[in-house]
Order: structure tokens, then sequence, then C-alpha cells
């Protein structure tokens, strides 16, 4: 079956902390994966995807084919970071089946 | 403004009234997909459509909910017979569908519907 599982409803991070946004997908391909953000009042927007191997605004992820992981990272928490963000795949003819979304929090 | 379109933004309509939303994708892009996204959830894929044939509709997708393209530019999403699960946002996105790999999809902001 194809899945993406984010098992975090709710990460609170403090301002400059690391932070990390987990991901695990089940899928029997080849997927592409991807990291889709949205802000509050701004409409869904893609953050990156793994075959672009991109850090965009400070996040990067690493597709770990293995473990069936593409966990979100960054650094330095910014304010700015705080939103929903949803990891995503997709499989064939661009059909993108999203997970459950995390709502990331960023304490001052 | 050049991005996805919809209309309406909100709709609140009585159980069992028809409904239909509009989609005006990115002029350019070929492909126009339809998701809805209900509270908690990420959005779910309901259809897709290459130019005004539509290729793929998910089991999401009852006897009540149509699509069309007519054009290959605009969209209709129409729900018949409305039932209270179908409260939703329902989101529109377009992409180019360039070189066989998953182009990235550009949402719009999303009709949210209300059934009483």
């Amino acid at each position: 079956a194809q899945r993406v599982t984010q098992p975090e409803k709710l990460l609170s991070v403090f301002k400059g902390a690391p932070v990390e946004l987990k991901c695990n997908y089940s899928y029997s391909g080849s997927p592409e994966l991807f990291w889709y953000v949205q802000y509050s009042r701004q409409r869904l927007q893609l953050l990156l995807r793994h075959i672009s191997r991109e850090s965009i605004k400070g996040f990067t992820a690493d597709l770990n084919k293995g473990e069936t992981s593409f966990h979100l990272k960054k650094p330095f928490a910014q304010e700015e970071d705080s939103a929903m963000y949803y990891c995503a795949l997709s499989g064939r003819v661009d059909k993108i089946i999203f997970g459950k979304g995390t709502r990331l929090h960023i304490l001052p | 403004d050049t991005g996805v379109s919809q209309d309406p933004r909100h709709k609140i309509t009585k159980r069992g009234q028809n409904v239909t939303f509009r989609c005006d994708p990115i002029s350019e892009h070929n492909r126009l997909y339809w998701y809805r996204q209900t509270l908690g959830q990420g959005p779910e894929f309901l259809t897709y459509f290459q130019n005004e044939a539509q290729l793929e509709k998910s089991r999401l997708l009852s006897d009540r909910f149509s699509a069309e393209r007519p054009k290959g530019s605009f969209s209709t999403l129409e729900i018949q017979r409305t039932e209270q699960g179908d409260s939703a946002m329902y989101l529109c996105a377009s992409s180019s569908g360039q070189d066989g790999r998953a182009a990235e999809q550009f949402f719009g902001p999303g009709t949210r519907l209300t059934v009483l």
C-alpha cells in the first residue's frame, strides 16, 4: 500500500535549536519524495524534492531507501519557519500522496 | 495574480443540494489536479487531467462527483446531492507535466465547502 506517515502532529522547537520533522513512506517502486509547506493564510507550496538535492530556506531532506524515510532537517530554527509541513510521495503520473502533516511551532 | 485561482472560496449549502466549483490553472500548465482536505488530514487525491482528458480518478470520487475540463483550460468539480461528509477544503493544483517525472504542482487557495 502507498502511504506516507508523519508521526508528529505538532512539534515545538525553540528559536535557534535544530529541527527534524520525521517522515516515513511505504511504496513498492521508486517514488519521488517531497516536502510541501503551508504558512499561515497562504496556499500550499513545494518546499523541496529529493531529486533536487537542494537546501531551501536552510532545510534539507535526505532520502534513506533502507529506512524508507525522508526526514526534513534544519540546523537552526527561525520564527518564520512556523508552518504546517506535509511530506508527500509521487509514484506515477504525478499523483501525490500526502501525509497528515506536522505543525511546526517555533518558540521565541 | 498569475497563480492557480479557485471560485468560490467558500460555499455553504444544505444537504441534498448540488454545488459546482471552478479552478483556473496557470495558463501554460497542461495538467490539473483536484484534491480534498478534511480537518487534521493532508490533501487526498481525487482526480487528474492532462489537457482535456481525465486520466485518473480516485475511489474517493463517488458517483455523485464529476469533474470536467472541456477545453483543456479551466476545470469544474460538481458534487450532486451533497452530504455532510462532503464538507472539506477542495484544492486544485496545476503543473506543466514535463519530461515524464513528477512536476511541481502549484496549488490554488481552495474552496471550503460546508454542508449543513
